[in-house]
């Protein structure tokens, strides 16, 4: 059964600071990787996907890598703002025997505080 | 943009009680999912729908049951309420199951008491 990590659980650091996000998951038949941001009492937002073929993904000052013969992911933040600040979660789909995928299995999340 | 529009933010409801949680989402996806969130144990799949009148069970299905007449509704039922069902209740919706984005609704905060 796929098990997704996310390590740390809780991070705070001063505005400004580059800062890397960390996931691993125990089963490296993946499709893709999703990273998710979830503001307090809130849904989730998606920031990135990133296919099994590819590398890395993009998104402004948000950078994701995925390694899946490793089976690990990360999300790094470039020059963090306290607008920043929430709880990032990382997911993979959910795989059974028959090769198709379907929920996603989530990491338990990383709680980010950016300092002012 | 993709819109997944959950019906509640908030719910109170009695133990016994049947409980209905609306998602309805306006991007004809195929796929919507429900997801409940708990703290330390994150979030876990209950049940979702590859298209409309189907349904599978995720991994917590005990104690719910879902419908999907239509392909932009789809409802998660608590038959009879249990304090054990207090949670966050979180809709998503996807294009196809594997490979794309799961956009999610608001969520909404369930109290059983």
């Amino acid at each position: 059964k796929q098990e997704v990590t996310q390590i740390p659980a809780a991070l705070s650091v001063p505005e400004g600071e580059n800062l890397v996000l960390n996931c691993s998951f125990t089963d490296s038949a993946i499709y893709n990787l999703q990273w998710f941001r979830q503001d307090p009492g809130k849904g989730l937002t998606s920031l990135l996907l990133i296919q099994s073929s590819q590398r890395e993904q993009t998104s402004g000052r948000l950078n994701a890598s995925l390694d899946k013969s490793s089976g690990r992911s990360t999300l790094y933040i470039a020059a963090s703002q306290p607008g920043d600040s929430a709880t990032y979660l990382c997911a993979v789909p959910h795989m059974y025997s028959g090769g198709g995928a379907d929920g996603l299995t989530f990491g338990k999340g990383t709680h980010l505080i950016i300092q002012p | 943009d993709v819109k997944v529009t959950q019906s509640s933010r908030y719910l109170v409801k009695r133990t016994g009680e049947k409980v209905f949680l609306e998602c309805v989402q306006d991007m004809d996806h195929e796929n919507m999912f429900w997801y409940r969130q708990d703290p330390g144990l994150g979030l876990r799949l209950i049940y979702f729908s590859y298209d409309v009148k189907m349904k599978e069970k995720g991994d917590i299905p005990e104690g719910y049951s879902v419908s999907r007449e239509k392909k932009e509704r789809f409802s998660l039922i608590l038959e009879s309420a249990s304090t054990n069902q207090t949670s966050m209740y979180l809709c998503a919706s996807s294009l196809n199951l594997a490979g794309n984005i799961q956009y999610f609704g608001a969520g909404t905060r369930l109290s059983v008491l």
